[in-house]
């Protein structure tokens, strides 16, 4: 099983500035199939990137994903407030298909 | 549009079996698989296991083997999710959710349910 690890745990950031979000692998996710969702309490998590660096429909240009093998990133550019969030990164090129234990993204 | 509902909140005891449904809508039903996630207080997601498109071909998580099983009924356009042997150990949201790609196997998730919340505590 592919062990996903994202750090930091929680971010604590202002609307317009930069976030940067890691998750590692614990070996190779196959064709980079990973993907990076956004959840908040009570809603269903919502699809931001896939294949490490390709938006979703709908998903505005400030979300970008990025890294290969073992190491991946999400970066949101300028912070907005329904940005601050949990972040799960999660691999499918692998059965079980595996999630990281999130990031969550504060308000500072 | 593409949507999934989730059936309500259940309560169960421990040892019972609880059946939960994924009613799809706006996409041609037998063309994608669905995968059950779940999340527990405080945990990460945990994916549960599939049903593919076509011949509703089954995987499971090995943890889940034995306790779960995921069927279809096509004429509804629904998907069930039923576990047994509960214990206080699965009370957590429980979600549906549609793979991006038509008779894909490995491929992320572009659409979920709400979520069904469920309980289990004597």
């Amino acid at each position: 099983e592919i062990v996903l690890t994202q750090s930091p745990g929680t971010l604590s950031l202002s609307p317009g500035e930069r976030a940067t979000l890691s998750c590692r692998a614990s070996q190779s996710v196959s064709r980079n199939f990973l993907a990076w969702y956004h959840h908040k309490p009570g809603q269903a998590p919502r699809l931001l990137i896939y294949d490490a660096s390709n938006r979703a429909t709908g998903i505005p240009d400030r979300f970008s994903g990025s890294g290969s093998g073992t190491d991946f990133t999400l970066t949101i550019s300028r912070l907005e407030p329904e940005d601050f969030a949990v972040y799960y990164c999660q691999q499918y090129g692998n059965s079980p298909f595996t999630f990281g234990q999130g990031t969550r993204l504060e308000i500072k | 549009q593409v949507h999934l509902l989730q059936s309500g909140a259940e309560v169960k005891k421990p040892g019972a079996s609880v059946k939960l449904s994924c009613k799809a809508s706006g996409y041609k039903f037998t063309s994608y698989s669905i995968h059950w996630v779940r999340q527990a207080p405080g945990q990460r997601l945990e994916w549960m296991g599939w049903l593919g498109a076509g011949d509703a071909y089954t995987k499971y998580s090995q943890k889940f083997q034995g306790r779960v099983t995921i069927t279809r009924d096509t004429s509804a356009s629904t998907v069930y999710m039923e576990l047994s042997s509960l214990t206080s150990e699965d009370t957590a949201i429980y979600y549906c959710a549609r793979v991006a790609s038509a008779y894909g196997d490995l491929s992320h998730f572009d659409y979920w349910g709400q979520g069904t919340l469920v309980t289990v505590a004597s």
